[in-house]
Formats: structure tokens, C-alpha cells, sequence
């Protein structure tokens, strides 16, 4: 079965930083690419960023270009995203979401709950 | 950025009914086009990808069509767990961008 659980969120103020993480199982994590879509609360669907299986090809929506990082470590079947600058616009649910192929299809077939950030002083 | 407009917003339907969500891309996206069901309190499910087809377990009342820029998602009979919200994701130039509609919610009259 495959799971997605993501980690790391909270309340951060403005201009600071957070890292979320997604831990991986049930499949073959080093085969997918693997992406992080937000949902501010009452709103729709956002993608943010992904990453191929490989980390050769990455990808980030502009409004988060610059700021945030997304990584990965097949090791560990770990993805990651590093957000700095954080901005009040940026408060969502981050979901972890797995590609539907093996090479990227840049859709999504696995999501997991979400980790809530809210950025606010 | 490749914009998409779903219509409409929301849709009043009762169980049995046929149900008609519409997407338009701003510009093609060939088929690269996907659909997502979600229910409050839960995460997003992929039902369609590459516009018509179904992905694993969704029950053959759910159909996608279309191509280029106009893009249907077609429920044939409504039955009370499909009333939820419903958004049309393209995909046509990873690693560029991807983008979601706005989302149509997809109510019980």
C-alpha cells in the first residue's frame, strides 16, 4: 500500500524558514518523480514544485521561485522542500503527491494528508 | 503560464442525474490533461489522466474528453459520494509549470 506522510509544518513568522519532509513507502521511490501541491484554507488546488527520480529535472510554480527548494534522498525514500522568505501567502496545506509514471507524467496518483504551515506574526 | 478556466463554479445536481464539468486551457495542452475529485477534510483523487482515461479503481461512470483546449468530465448517473469538488490539472510542459483550474463544486439540489 502506498503511503505519503507528510512533517514539518507549524506556525512561522514571516521572513523565516521551514522545511517540510514526506516520507515514502509502499512503492518504489526511486522510480517516481515526486511533487509538493498547497492548498491555502477554502481555496483550490496549487501546485508548488517537483522533482524527477533522479533530481535531473526540477520544477517550481513562480510564485514560490527563489524561495523554496525542493530535494530528495532515494536512500531514505524522502522528499523534501526547503522554504525561506516564507510570506503570509504561503500558508496552506502542503501535500506530498506521487507521479503517476515512472518517467515524470506531471500528474498525481498518491497523495498524502497534508502538513499544515500558517505563516503569521 | 498556461491558465485554466473550469465552468461552472458550482453545479446543483440531484442523484441519477448526468453531470458535465467543462475545462478550457488558455492555451493547448495537447492531452495532457488530468482530473481530480476531492471530498471535504480529504486529500485531492485522480480519476482521468490524458483526458480520457481512467485511472486505477474509478468506477466507469466517470469519462473525460477533449483535447487541445476544450475538455469535458462527464459523470453519467450521480450517486451521493460523487457530489465534491472537482478540478481539471494540465501537465503539458513539466518541468515548467503545472497548473489546477479553480475547481467546480459539484452540489446536491
Amino acid at each position: 500500500e502506498v503511503q505519503l506522510v507528510e512533517s514539518g509544518g507549524g506556525l512561522v513568522q514571516p521572513g523565516r524558514s521551514l522545511r517540510l519532509s514526506c516520507a515514502a513507502s509502499g512503492f518504489t521511490f526511486d522510480d517516481y518523480a515526486m511533487h509538493w501541491v498547497r492548498q491555502a484554507p477554502g481555496k483550490g488546488l496549487e501546485w508548488v514544485s517537483g522533482i524527477s527520480w533522479n533530481s535531473g529535472s526540477i520544477g517550481y510554480a513562480d510564485s514560490v521561485k527563489g524561495r523554496f527548494t525542493i530535494s530528495r534522498d532515494n536512500a531514505k525514500n524522502s522528499l523534501y522542500l526547503q522554504m525561506n522568505s516564507l510570506r503570509a501567502e504561503d500558508t496552506a496545506l502542503y501535500y506530498c503527491a506521487k507521479d503517476r509514471l515512472i518517467a515524470v507524467a506531471g500528474d498525481f496518483d498518491y497523495w498524502g494528508q497534508g502538513t499544515l504551515v500558517t505563516v503569521s506574526s | 503560464e498556461i491558465v485554466l478556466t473550469q465552468s461552472p463554479a458550482t453545479l446543483s445536481l440531484s442523484p441519477g442525474e448526468r453531470a458535465t464539468l467543462s475545462c478550457r486551457a488558455s492555451q493547448s495542452v495537447s492531452s495532457y490533461l488530468a482530473w481530480y475529485q476531492q471530498k471535504p477534510g480529504q486529500a485531492p483523487r485522480l480519476l482521468i489522466y490524458d483526458a480520457s482515461n481512467r485511472a486505477t479503481g474509478i468506477p466507469a461512470r466517470f469519462s473525460g474528453s477533449g483535447s487541445g483546449t476544450d475538455f469535458t468530465l462527464t459523470i453519467s448517473s450521480l450517486e451521493p459520494e460523487d457530489f465534491a469538488v472537482y478540478y481539471c490539472q494540465q501537465r503539458s510542459n513539466w518541468p515548467r509549470s503545472i497548473t489546477f483550474g479553480q475547481g467546480t463544486r459539484l452540489e446536491i439540489k
